[in-house]
C-alpha cells in the first residue's frame, strides 16, 4: 500500500516558470515532509522540509506548501531554471525516535531553455 | 566536510557470484540505512540500523544481508545476486533521540550490475 502519493511523474517547464509538484499522504501519524532533489547517478539530496504546525515554509525559489486537513502538500519551485532539471522526491515520515521515510514515487522535472 | 561515502561507485558482478558493498560516514550517526533504487523508481528500504540494532524492512529477499562493525562502517552483502539485483544502492544516515526530527543524509551510491 503506497502511503504517500506523487504527481505528475513528469512535468515539462519553460525556463523562468513556477514548477508544482503535489504530494498526498494517508497516514495520519506523519508529522514530518521534507522533499529530495536527485540528479542522474547521484544520491537523493534533502531540498527542503516541512513540520505540519506550519503551512508554507520557503527556501529561495523553492516553497513547500501544506494543507493538513486535506493531508496534501505541494513543492513549488519559482523561476524554474534548467539546473533544477532532476527528479523530485516527496517523502513523510513519522516520529518513531528516529527517520524512517516513506517516499512518493518521484517527479521527472525537466526544464526547457 | 562531513559526508557518507560509497565504495566503490560501481560495480559489476556475475551471476550469483557474491558481492559487498561499503558505506562508511563521517557524520557519527547513530542510524544507517541501506536502501535499493531501480531506474526511474522511488529508493526501496532494505532495512536499517540503530546503533547496533539490525531492522529488517519485511519484504527485504533473505539473499540481501548487512553488517555494521562500528558507528561509521556499514556494509551490504548479497549472496548470490540475481539479474534483478541490478540497482543502484543507497546508503544513507541520519540522527535519533528524544523528539528531535532528523532527516536522512544520502551516500552518492553504488551502481551494481550483474552479468
Amino acid at each position: 500500500q503506497q502511503q504517500v502519493k506523487q504527481s505528475p511523474q513528469s512535468l515539462i517547464v519553460q525556463k523562468g516558470g513556477i514548477s508544482i509538484i503535489n504530494c498526498a499522504y494517508e497516514n495520519t501519524a506523519f508529522d514530518y515532509f521534507p522533499w529530495y532533489q536527485q540528479f542522474p547517478g547521484k544520491g537523493p539530496a534533502l531540498l527542503i522540509a516541512i513540520r505540519p504546525d506550519v503551512s508554507e515554509k520557503k527556501e529561495g525559489r523553492f516553497t513547500i506548501s501544506f494543507n493538513k486537513s486535506a493531508k496534501q502538500f505541494s513543492l513549488h519551485i519559482m523561476d524554474s531554471q534548467p539546473g533544477d532539471s532532476a527528479t523530485y522526491f516527496c517523502a513523510a515520515s513519522m516520529n518513531s525516535g528516529y527517520s524512517t521515510l516513506t517516499f512518493g514515487k518521484g517527479t521527472m522535472l525537466l526544464v526547457s531553455p | 566536510d562531513a559526508m557518507v561515502i560509497q565504495n566503490p561507485r560501481y560495480q559489476v558482478t556475475q551471476f550469483g557470484k557474491p558481492v559487498t558493498l561499503s558505506c562508511s560516514q563521517t557524520l557519527n550517526h547513530n542510524v544507517m540505512y541501506w536502501y535499493q533504487q531501480k531506474s526511474s523508481q522511488a529508493p526501496k528500504l532494505l532495512f536499517h540500523y540503530y546503533d547496533k540494532d539490525f531492522n529488517n524492512e519485511a519484504d527485504t529477499p533473505d539473499n540481501f544481508q548487512s553488517r555494521r562493525p562500528n558507528t561509521s562502517f556499514c556494509f551490504l552483502d548479497i549472496r548470490s545476486p540475481g539479474l534483478g539485483d541490478a540497482a543502484m544502492y543507497l546508503c544513507a544516515t541520519g540522527v535519533a533521540g528524544g523528539w528531535v526530527q532528523e532527516t536522512q543524509y544520502f551516500g552518492p551510491g553504488t551502481r551494481l550490475l550483474v552479468l
